[in-house]
C-alpha cells in the first residue's frame, strides 16, 4: 500500500523559514494537500493542490512538489504557526495521510 | 460561511454499533462529496471514507473498514452519517466529518467539523 512519510519533528526559530518533507513513491505525479492542526482542535487545510494557498491562508505558508517529495515552507516562522502538518494525497481512490509533523518555534 | 457540526459519539462495548451524523451548513450539500476522518488518542490522521456529491454513486472505504462501516448522506437534511458496526477498541478516535470538492473526485477536504469522540470499552 501507497504511504506518506514525514519526519516526526522540526524545529525552528521564530523569523526563520521551516521546511516540512512528505515522501512518497513519484509523489510529483500526484496532487499534495497539507493541513495544519493545533492541539485539541480541527485540522485546518494550509496548501492545496501541491502549491495554492486557500483564502485566509498567510502568504508565508507555499508548497512544491517534484520527484518523491513534497515540501511545505513556512516564511518568517511564527510562534502561532506551531501545530502538527500532515500531507496528503490519494492513491488507488484511497486517501493517504503523511504520520504528521510536530513543528515547534523555539 | 461552511459549518460542519458531528454528533453521535459516545461511549460503547466492544461490539456495538454506533451512528454518527454531521450537519452542514453554508454551503449546498448536495453538490460536494463528504468525507470521515479519523484521529485516535495522540495518533495520526486516518481516512475512513467517502461519499461522492449529489445521489452518492461513488462510495470509498479505508481497506480496513470495508463491511463494518457505512458512510451516507440525506441531502434534505443537509447531513453526512456513518454506521459503525463490530466497534473495537482499536476504533478508538475522533472522527471528523471533512467537506471534499463539488461532484465526484478524490482531492482536498477544504472544511472540517469539530470532531466527535467515540469511545469503545472492552
Amino acid at each position: 500500500s501507497y504511504e506518506l512519510t514525514q519526519p516526526p519533528s522540526v524545529s525552528v526559530s521564530p523569523g526563520q523559514t521551516a521546511s516540512v518533507t512528505c515522501s512518497g513513491d513519484k509523489l510529483g505525479d500526484k496532487y499534495v494537500h497539507w493541513y495544519q492542526q493545533k492541539p485539541g482542535q480541527s485540522p485546518v487545510l494550509v496548501i492545496y493542490q501541491d502549491n495554492k494557498r486557500p483564502s485566509g491562508i498567510p502568504e508565508r505558508f507555499s508548497g512544491s512538489n517534484s520527484g518523491n517529495t513534497a515540501t511545505l515552507t513556512i516564511s518568517g516562522t511564527q510562534p502561532m504557526d506551531e501545530a502538527d502538518y500532515f500531507c496528503q494525497a490519494w492513491d488507488s481512490s484511497t486517501a493517504i495521510f503523511g504520520g504528521g509533523t510536530k513543528l515547534t518555534v523555539l | 460561511e461552511v459549518h460542519l457540526v458531528e454528533s453521535g459519539g459516545g461511549l460503547v462495548k466492544r461490539g456495538d454499533s454506533l451512528r454518527l451524523s454531521c450537519a452542514a451548513s453554508g454551503f449546498t450539500f448536495s453538490s460536494f462529496s463528504m468525507n470521515w476522518v479519523r484521529q485516535a488518542p495522540g495518533k495520526g490522521l486516518e481516512w475512513v471514507s467517502t461519499i461522492s456529491a449529489s445521489t452518492g454513486t461513488y462510495i470509498y472505504y479505508a481497506d480496513s473498514l470495508r463491511g463494518r462501516f457505512t458512510i451516507s448522506r440525506d441531502n434534505s437534511k443537509n447531513s453526512l452519517y456513518l454506521q459503525m458496526n463490530s466497534l473495537s477498541a482499536e476504533d478508538t478516535a475522533v472522527y471528523f466529518c471533512a467537506r471534499g470538492p463539488e461532484g465526484s473526485g478524490l482531492s482536498v477536504f477544504d472544511y472540517w467539523g469539530q470532531g466527535a469522540l467515540v469511545t469503545v470499552s472492552s
